[in-house]
């Protein structure tokens, strides 16, 4: 069953705007990930935040954890084209033995 | 992106035919993923192995059957494939200690 959804579905911005992508989950978890694909591609690891974490940043990354909410929000500052993408979150399924993936969101960059 | 490796990048195959896709990681990784993906879709987990011998069945139904007989390659084959196995197929695996799952590019399997 699905842990992780991203929503919106589909996000097209222009280049140098900020783009959010958001994810609310079901269960519990040890960490929430979130990853890029490119078209066709294999996924790309972006960054991971564990349970007691609320922040975290990477470069033009800045990934939110609300535990209390179940949700995740990923925000890309300052957007560049080589970032249109889809964006998919994930935690671990419930028996603990892979990650599971929402349906992802895909960010459109237009220059 | 790679240091995990599949084979074929793309495959056209006509219906009943046996297929193996190929998946090699150079890491030392215990733990290697199947996933299937349908355009547009989220990943379905379809086989795992936390080491040699070592082979489960994912939370999606599959056809399919791997093999782990050494560290770095974990094979998927389809022993007849149909028109319902087109689909993405992504390869991962993850090391002792490491964040995330690293990816293959993936196999995109079209059965005719």
């Amino acid at each position: 069953s699905q842990q992780g959804e991203e929503d919106p579905q589909a996000l097209s911005i222009q280049e140098g705007e900020n783009a959010t992508m958001n994810c609310s989950y079901k269960t519990s978890i040890n960490n929430l990930q979130w990853y890029r694909q490119n078209s066709g591609r294999g996924l790309v690891h972006l960054i991971l935040i564990r349970s007691n974490e609320r922040e975290k940043h990477s470069g033009r990354l800045r990934v939110t954890l609300d535990t209390s909410k179940k949700s995740s929000s990923l925000l890309i500052t300052a957007s560049r084209a080589a970032d249109t993408a889809s964006y998919f979150c994930a935690t671990g399924n419930q028996a603990g033995t892979a990650l599971i993936f929402g349906k992802g969101t895909t960010l459109s960059v237009s220059s | 992106e790679a240091d995990i490796y599949q084979t074929p990048r793309y495959l056209v195959i006509g219906t009943g035919k046996k297929i193996t896709l190929e998946c090699s990681q150079t890491m030392g990784h215990d733990k290697m993923y199947w996933y299937q993906q349908d355009p547009g879709m989220e990943l379905h987990l379809i086989h795992y192995s936390y080491g040699v011998n070592s082979t489960e069945k994912g939370d999606l139904s599959s056809e399919s059957t791997v093999s782990r007989i050494r560290t770095e390659h974990f094979p998927l084959t389809l022993e007849s494939a149909r028109p319902s196995h087109t689909s993405q197929y992504l390869c991962a695996s993850i090391g002792q200690g490491r964040g995330g799952y690293t990816f293959g590019s993936g196999t995109r399997l079209t059965v005719v």
